[in-house]
């Protein structure tokens, strides 16, 4: 069955404490990104990349840190300097980061800060 | 820097009613334009594109870069097409390949 997968679906961090979300794609797509969606707000880049071993800062990225070092695999870690990190996080990926190719989507991690 | 933004949040229509959903877009270079959809208890999906000019559900959005504005339109709203909508658009240049979206609206339509 392919697709994109987030894990956990929902999580619970203490105040201080580092935490990563989990996407894996079995799709074979290059490109990958993580967003956070907050109410009123839309969906907003926190990074994206383009290919294994490269990544780019998207709008808020600040707080927040990805790593690539497998095509299927594209972490996200909400540090402790990440100053609102209770927040819906989507991660998708595309064929590639050319132009008009669809993006696929998870279902979301709920990140909630106790 | 590419910016997207759909300026109503929530849009309500009766069944049957034409429904259109608004977007403009900012961006230096020729845009490339998408509206994603999200139905309750689904995953974010792609609904249509610029480039295709097609028509999915019945939907369909005419990009005018004279006004930069990439609307999505309806002729008659169903139930079923209740959902939260986004605009959204891939860069070219030094941001290859960023996918920005828009605040999303919400759009319900009433039997």
């Amino acid at each position: 069955d392919g697709g994109i997968t987030q894990s956990p679906k929902y999580l619970f961090r203490k105040e201080g404490q580092n935490v990563t979300l989990s996407c894996e794609q079995n799709l074979n797509h290059d490109a990958m990104y993580w967003y956070r969606q907050d109410p009123g707000q839309g969906l907003r880049l926190i990074y994206y990349s383009q290919i294994v071993n490269d990544f780019q800062k998207g709008d808020i990225a600040e707080g927040y840190s990805v790593s690539r070092e497998k095509k299927e695999s594209f972490p996200l870690t909400v540090t402790s300097a990440q100053k609102n990190p209770t927040a819906f996080y989507l991660c998708a990926s595309k064929r590639d980061i050319l132009e008009n190719t669809e993006a696929f989507f998870g279902q979301g991690t709920r990140l909630t800060v106790v | 820097a590419q910016r997207v933004t759909q300026p109503e949040k929530l849009l309500s229509v009766f069944k049957g009613a034409p429904v259109e959903l608004k977007c403009n877009y900012s961006y230096s270079g020729s845009p490339e334009l998408f509206w994603y959809v999200q139905y309750s208890r689904q995953r974010l999906q792609l609904l249509l594109r610029h480039i295709s000019r097609e028509s999915i559900k019945g939907f369909t959005a005419d990009l005018n870069k004279g006004e930069t504005s990439f609307h999505l339109k309806k002729p008659f709203a169903q139930e079923e097409d209740s959902a939260m909508y986004y605009c959204a658009l891939n860069a070219g240049g030094t941001s290859y390949g960023k996918l920005t979206f828009g605040q999303g609206t919400i759009l319900t339509v009433h039997p």
